[in-house]
């Protein structure tokens, strides 16, 4: 059982489209990330949320956490290329520093 | 910033034989864990620490163990190898701040 369902799995989009991928649970998490990982390189860290309800904004990329802290949006506006890669949810429950992760949405932006 | 570093990069094993991949960071970071990647299962954690010679076991433990002599440095120890455990490796650290760093992965094949 996949604690953290992402969907869509995979996204083909054109530069310029907007885009939203999902990050869904039936458990409440304390906190809950957002990482993109290139071809042949680790995770990055593109933000945290911890509170219920809280929106964050980073450029062009805006994340939510639900109201019920079980679930998560990552929202692109006017996506370009140097957007695609693999965009990972994952998401801590009762304080603990272990993650779980989400399988991923595979997100390509055609020039 | 080198943050973390895994290596080998890549290694090619025969079944049955040892394998060890090393995990170094520069970070100071307290807690540190060994993930592997595969396609249709996302990221699963092998083993984690949560500091020198403290270690647990995650959800795909079996024929896996792990070592931590030095803050800086995580060993992973695939002890007989199998098929089964050609996969990318990552290991990651952190601070308690939610956030992980991630190194660049090991890709090891087992034939």
């Amino acid at each position: 059982t996949q604690l953290l369902e992402q969907s869509p799995q995979f996204l083909s989009i054109q530069e310029g489209e907007n885009l939203t991928v999902y990050c869904n649970s039936s458990s409440v998490f304390s906190s809950l990330q957002w990482y993109r990982q290139e071809p042949g390189e680790g995770p990055v860290l593109l933000v945290t949320v911890v509170t219920g309800g809280e929106v964050k904004k980073l450029k062009r990329l805006t994340f939510q956490f639900g109201d019920a802290r079980k679930d998560s949006s990552l929202h692109i506006t006017a996506a370009q290329p140097g957007d695609t890669g693999l965009y990972l949810c994952a998401g801590s429950q009762g304080g603990s520093e272990k993650l779980v992760f989400g399988k991923g949405t595979k997100l390509t932006v055609n020039p | 910033d080198a943050g973390i570093t895994q290596s080998p990069r890549h290694k090619v094993t025969e079944t049955g034989t040892p394998v060890t991949l090393r995990c170094h960071q520069t970070e100071n970071h307290r807690y540190m864990y060994w993930y592997r990647q595969d396609p249709g299962h996302g990221l699963r954690l092998i083993h984690y620490s949560y500091g020198v010679k403290d270690t647990d076991k995650g959800e795909v433990s079996d024929g896996y163990s792990v070592s931590r002599s030095k803050t800086e440095d995580f060993l992973l120890t695939l002890e007989s190898a199998t098929s089964s455990q050609t996969s990318v490796y990552f290991c990651a650290a952190s601070g308690g701040d939610y956030g992980y760093t991630f190194g660049s992965g090991t890709r090891l094949t087992v034939v």
